[in-house]
C-alpha cells in the first residue's frame, strides 16, 4: 500500500515568506508525527496528533510554527514570517495506533526547506 | 528528560566486514522502547528494529543483531558482512511509555561507509 507522503518535496522560500508543508499519512493510521531534521543531526519532535486532535506541540520553536489535521487525515504544518534558521528537513511520520509507544513510526520522504 | 547518545559520528568497513553501532540511552521511565533506523543517500528514514525495555533477549534477524543491556542504557546494532547498501546513516531512537504519545527521540546518527 502508499507510504507516507509528503510535498512539495522541495521548497526554495524568501525570508519573510509563509510556507505550508502537507503530509498525507498511511490510510487507517490514527497519529501523525511532525520532525525537523537540521543537516547532520537527528530529527527532532515537532508535534503530532491522534486523529484530529493536537496531543503534544510542545516541540514547536515558537508561535510562528503551527499544525492543523482537520479531518483526522492530512496534516498541514505552516510557518509564518519564515527566518533562515528555519531550513531543514521537515519530516511527518505515521503510526496506527493512537499514542502506543510500542508502534513504530513510518516517516515520509520529507520536504527540504531553504529559506534564503 | 530522554535522551539518545550516538558517539560515533562515521565508522568506514570493508565490504564483509562486520559493523557495531552504538547507542546509549537516558531515560526515568521503567517502561520504554528503541528502534533503530536507517537513512540511506536517497533520505527517507527506515524503520530496522524495535525493542521494549522489558525484554532484554538479544536477537538476529538476517545480517542484522542487536544487544540490548539495561544495566549499562545500552542498544547496541551490528550489521554482520556488510555490503555497499549497507551505506547510510544510522539512527537510534527512544520512545517513553509513561509520556503522552510515543514521540522519538534520536541520537544524532552514525554515518556507515562500506567500501568494495
Amino acid at each position: 500500500g502508499a507510504g507516507v507522503s509528503q510535498s512539495p518535496r522541495y521548497k526554495v522560500t524568501k525570508r519573510g515568506q509563509d510556507v505550508a508543508l502537507r503530509c498525507d499519512p498511511i490510510s487507517g493510521h490514527v497519529s501523525l508525527y511532525w520532525y525537523r531534521q537540521a543537516l547532520g543531526q537527528g530529527p527532532e519532535f515537532l508535534t503530532y496528533f491522534n486523529y484530529e486532535a493536537q496531543q503534544d506541540k510542545s516541540g514547536l520553536p515558537n508561535d510562528r510554527f503551527s499544525a492543523e489535521r482537520p479531518e483526522g487525515s492530512i496534516s498541514t504544518l505552516t510557518i509564518q514570517r519564515t527566518e533562515q534558521r528555519d531550513s531543514a528537513m521537515y519530516r511527518c511520520a505515521s503510526s496506527l495506533s493512537p499514542g502506543a509507544s510500542y508502534n513504530e513510526q513510518f516517516f515520509g520522504p520529507g520536504t527540504r526547506l531553504t529559506v534564503l | 528528560a530522554q535522551k539518545v547518545t550516538q558517539a560515533q559520528t562515521e565508522i568506514s568497513v570493508v565490504e564483509k566486514e562486520d559493523v557495531t553501532l552504538d547507542c546509549v540511552y537516558e531515560t526515568r521511565d521503567t517502561t520504554y522502547y528503541l528502534f533503530w533506523y536507517k537513512q540511506p543517500p536517497s533520505g527517507e528514514l527506515v524503520f530496522l528494529i524495535r525493542r521494549n525495555s522489558f525484554d532484554e533477549q538479544n536477537e538476529i534477524s538476517g545480517r542484522y543483531s542487536w544487544n540490548f543491556q539495561k544495566s549499562t542504557s545500552s542498544f547496541n546494532f551490528t550489521i554482520t558482512a556488510s555490503q555497499v547498501v549497507d551505506s547510510a546513516v544510522y539512527f537510534c531512537a527512544l520512545s517513553e511509555a509513561e509520556a503522552a504519545g510515543n514521540k522519538l527521540t534520536f541520537g544524532g546518527g552514525t554515518r556507515v561507509l562500506v567500501k568494495p
